[in-house]
């Protein structure tokens, strides 16, 4: 079983506000990934990491940050959040083979 | 660019029938391929994978072929049951290069009791 876990699930905020998604694992995983996905949408790589200190841009353009300060935490950040984020962010990781995903957060921008 | 392509956004089965959900993708350096299973508002969940290595592997009443030679890979479910009634996607890798997942547009199957 998956032990990867995002907070919150689902979120509701005002334009401007900033705003950080959690993600975390407990599998030892060096390489962890930020997926968004809209509705009828492929999941769009948006943020990756090898490992602890390092993180590059996915192939999908995006406002938002990452850090990875620890080898089990790998946090969202969105400075100042606009209708255009609503979306769904899925957090995963993996070793060397399948990326394991946490449940989502639905971000909803108004 | 789209390197992975699910060309029917959805899929009607009858319970008990053979469902069979298509795959094309255009990187000849994936070596690594995945179908996942999503219900709404949830993160996806693994199912089969296959190697590119191989062009069949089997698990339960789940069944992954790859064509290397068309970038082609299907998924059969024999036999579909209504609790598989989901989006499902497809997704590669190069495992040389870090690894990174390519997903599909997903194909939702709705298995009809």
């Amino acid at each position: 079983e998956a032990d990867i876990y995002q907070t919150p699930r689902y979120l509701v905020i005002g334009t401007g506000k900033k705003i950080t998604l959690e993600c975390s694992q407990t599998m030892g995983h060096d390489k962890m990934y930020w997926y968004q996905q809209d509705p009828g949408m492929e999941l769009h790589l948006i943020h990756y990491s090898y490992g602890v200190n390092s993180t590059e841009k996915g192939d999908l353009s995006s406002e938002s940050t990452v850090s990875r300060i620890r080898t089990e935490h790998f946090p969202l950040t969105l400075e100042s959040a606009r209708p255009s984020h609503t979306s769904q962010y899925l957090c995963a990781s993996s070793d060397q083979g399948e990326a394991f995903f946490g449940q989502g957060t639905r971000l909803t921008v108004v | 660019d789209q390197q992975v392509k699910q060309n029917s956004p959805s899929l009607s089965v009858q319970e008990g029938r053979i469902s069979i959900l298509n795959c094309d993708y255009t990187n000849s350096m994936f070596d690594y391929f995945l179908w996942y299973k999503k219900y709404p508002a949830e993160g996806p969940t693994f199912l089969i994978s296959i190697s590119s290595i191989k062009d069949k592997n089997e698990d339960g009443r789940f069944t992954v072929f790859l064509n290397k030679s068309a970038k082609h890979l299907s998924l059969h479910i024999v036999p579909s049951q209504p609790g598989d009634s989901a989006v499902y996607f497809c997704a590669a890798s190069d495992r040389y290069n870090f690894n990174k997942f390519y997903f599909g547009s997903g194909t939702k199957l709705n298995v009809k009791p």
